[in-house]
């Protein structure tokens, strides 16, 4: 069975600051990997996937995350905080043969003004 | 394009009502997901329809029917509101009618409140 962890379920940066969301999967497979963004009372949008063509995968709005193999990871990062950066921010993956999106528990990411 | 869109927005019950929950999307897709999102538990698969005609079980199904009416909508019934229901619904969609791999797009989500 596949699964994802989030590590922190609450995450405080400063504007300008560095951003740095951690994400673990397990999957007997090699897996597809995405990272949705929610904003507060609207839906999930994707932000970016990984589905095997380039271990760095550059998403929207200047974040992007690293697919490490050996350490079952994919953090998403950001190089300088934006109050409009303030959300909630979901790791999910998928695996070939397997219909589901499995969700880790989110990580609320609040910037310091 | 609306993506995809939910209704009712907004909906409180009382224990042991039933309800619908309506979900459209405008995409052309052939798989729709229906979820809810609880505090601290990320959003969980209720049901999916990978294609017009077939529906499966995802994670939490108990308490929840769906019919996949035509192509463009998915509906999900409570037929005996518990409070444990309590949550937001969202719906999604995606283009394949095997999902691995598929971008979701999501609605603006339902919160359902049940007395």
């Amino acid at each position: 069975a596949q699964s994802v962890t989030q590590l922190g379920s609450h995450v405080s940066v400063s504007e300008g600051a560095l951003v740095l969301l951690r994400c673990n999967y397990s999957s007997s497979v090699p897996p597809y990997l995405f990272w949705y963004v929610q904003y507060p009372n609207q839906g999930l949008q994707l932000l970016l996937k990984y589905t095997s063509a380039a271990t760095l995968v550059k998403g929207i709005n200047g974040f992007e995350a690293e697919f490490k193999k050996s350490e079952t990871s994919f953090h998403l990062t950001k190089p300088s905080a934006h109050m409009s950066d303030a959300a909630e921010y979901f790791c999910a993956v998928s695996r070939f043969g397997n219909e589901k999106l499995t969700f880790g528990t989110g990580t609320r990411l609040t910037i310091i003004p | 394009n609306a993506g995809v869109t939910q209704t009712p927005k907004f909906q409180v019950l009382k224990t042991g009502q039933s309800m619908t929950l309506q979900c459209a999307q405008d995409m052309n897709h052939n798989s729709m997901y229906w979820y809810r999102q609880d505090p601290g538990m990320g959003l969980r698969l209720i049901y999916y329809s990978a294609s017009e005609g077939t529906t499966d079980k995802g994670e939490v199904p108990n308490g929840y029917n769906v019919s996949r009416l035509n192509k463009r909508e998915f509906s999900l019934r409570l037929e005996s509101a518990a409070p444990s229901q309590t949550s937001v619904y969202f719906c999604a969609s995606s283009v394949g009618t095997r999902g691995w791999g598929d971008t979701q797009y999501f609605g603006p989500g339902t919160r359902l409140t049940v007395l």
